[in-house]
């Protein structure tokens, strides 16, 4: 079964930080760009954080640059984000979600997130 | 950062109905568009990919358009099942943003 896993969140004080992770089994881990996004109570989808199959592209949201840190385990199945600094407004549930994107010759394809995890709520509050 | 804008944000609709939700983009993002449903408490799921491209298992009741700065979401008979939320997101640019958001409640 095709499957992402988060885990590591919970209550954290404004200021402190948390490493999230992310799971996957099921698929070849190692052949998708992997993203977090999140989710703040009764709010929308924002996406946080992408990084490429080489881990060589990393991109972030403006709202979490310099704060937050991307990274992959090819080897161990596994994504990460690191949060440092974490403020009231980054309390959400953080999704890890896969994307099939590449090129065809020239043409660049981004066929969506088709596998999402079950999220992993992070709290930020004094 | 590219700004995608949903309409309706909330709708009211019967089982059996056509309903159609527009995805605006602030500049042209050609077909890298996707919809995704989402339920209280779930995580999202892809339905349209690229724009038009209806992802694996997804039922073909649902169906989707549009290029550039426009894109419509439709479903051609609702059922129980598909009242929920759709983002649109694209996937041209990064911040890979999202539309807000349309609410689709039973009427």
């Amino acid at each position: 079964e095709v499957q992402l896993v988060e885990s590591g969140g919970g209550l954290v004080k404004p200021g402190g930080s948390l490493r999230l992770s992310c799971a996957a089994s099921g698929f070849t881990f190692s052949s998708y760009t992997m993203n977090w996004v999140r989710q703040a109570p009764g709010r929308g989808l924002e996406w946080v954080s992408s990084i490429i199959i080489s881990s060589t592209s990393i991109y972030y949201a403006d709202s979490v640059k310099g704060r937050f840190t991307i990274s992959r385990d090819n080897a161990k199945n596994s994504l990460y984000l690191q949060m440092n600094s974490l403020r009231a407004e980054d309390t959400a549930v953080y999704y890890c979600a896969r994307v099939e994107e590449g090129y065809n010759w020239n043409d660049r394809y981004y066929y969506g997130m088709d596998v999402w995890g079950q999220g992993t709520t992070v709290t930020v509050s004094s | 950062d590219i700004q995608m804008t949903q309409s309706p944000s909330s709708l009211s609709a019967s089982v059996g109905d056509r309903v159609t939700i527009t995805c605006r983009a602030s500049q042209s993002i050609g077909t890298y568009l996707n919809w995704y449903q989402q339920k209280p408490g779930k995580a999202p799921k892809l339905l349209i990919y690229a724009a038009s491209s209806l992802q694996s298992g997804v039922p073909s009741g649902f169906s989707a358009s549009g290029s550039g700065t426009h894109f419509t979401l439709t479903i051609s008979s609702l059922q129980p099942e598909d009242f929920a939320t759709y983002f649109c997101q694209q996937g041209y640019s990064t911040p890979y943003t999202f539309g807000q958001g349309t609410r689709l409640e039973i009427k």
